[in-house]
């Protein structure tokens, strides 16, 4: 079965500074990877998907994340984050099953 | 594109009464629609998979004679709480995934706020 892992659970960066959230991932087949966002009270927004093409992914509102399959990881980043950044993020994995598997989440607060 | 509403966006009921939330797929056909609950602070947890026309797939641990759902059509999956209790208070999310969609990628709608007292 596939599962993801989110490393921190709460990251503070400054306004400015860089995001690097992190997410490794376990499966037996090549996956589909997930990067979601979640405001407070809201659903799940998609930040960029990782389905076998490009290892390096580019998303919405400045975020791209890298696949490295040596290192079974997925990590999202931006070079500088800004005040509308702070939020939930989640990591997710598919294979053949259609479910998503999602990380515990990471929570982001971004300093002035 | 690629819209899921869910309604009502908050709910509050008594304890012992049902509660119906409805998950639209807006501007596509959803072949699969997944209900999700999520506690507080906490990441989501997958309750059922859901296709039209056939009985919903529950995880392990979900009781489906409490948590009905019913997808009537290629837009529609309701989630039906019976019989709530304080203890089904949760954030209660949906989502959906259509032909369109790339590597299993899901739609999600904007999220259920059930409170039970």
């Amino acid at each position: 079965a596939q599962s993801v892992t989110q490393l921190g659970s709460h990251v503070s960066v400054s306004e400015g500074a860089l995001v690097l959230l992190r997410c490794n991932y376990s499966s037996s087949v090549p996956p589909y990877l997930f990067w979601y966002v979640q405001y407070p009270n809201q659903g799940l927004q998609l930040l960029l998907k990782y389905t076998s093409a490009a290892t390096l992914v580019k998303g919405i509102n400045g975020f791209e994340a890298e696949f490295k399959k040596s290192e079974t990881s997925f990590h999202l980043t931006k070079p500088s984050a800004h005040m509308s950044d702070a939020a939930e993020y989640f990591c997710a994995v598919s294979v053949n099953d259609y479910k998503l598997s999602f990380g515990a989440g990471t929570t982001v607060t971004v300093r002035a | 594109g690629a819209v899921v509403s869910q309604h009502p966006s908050r709910v509050i009921c008594k304890s012992g009464t049902s509660v119906k939330i409805e998950c639209r797929s807006l501007d596509f056909q959803a072949t699969t629609m997944f209900w999700y609950r999520q506690f507080p602070k906490k990441s989501l947890m997958l309750m059922a998979t859901s296709n039209e026309g056939s009985k919903a797939t529950y995880e392990q641990g979900v009781e489906k004679d409490k948590f009905l759902i019913n997808h009537a059509s290629l837009t529609l999956s309701t989630l039906t709480v019976t019989s709530a209790h304080p203890e089904d208070s949760s954030f209660y999310i949906c989502s959906a995934n259509g032909l369109a969609s790339v590597g299993y990628e899901q739609y999600f709608g904007p999220g259920t706020r059930l409170t039970v007292t």
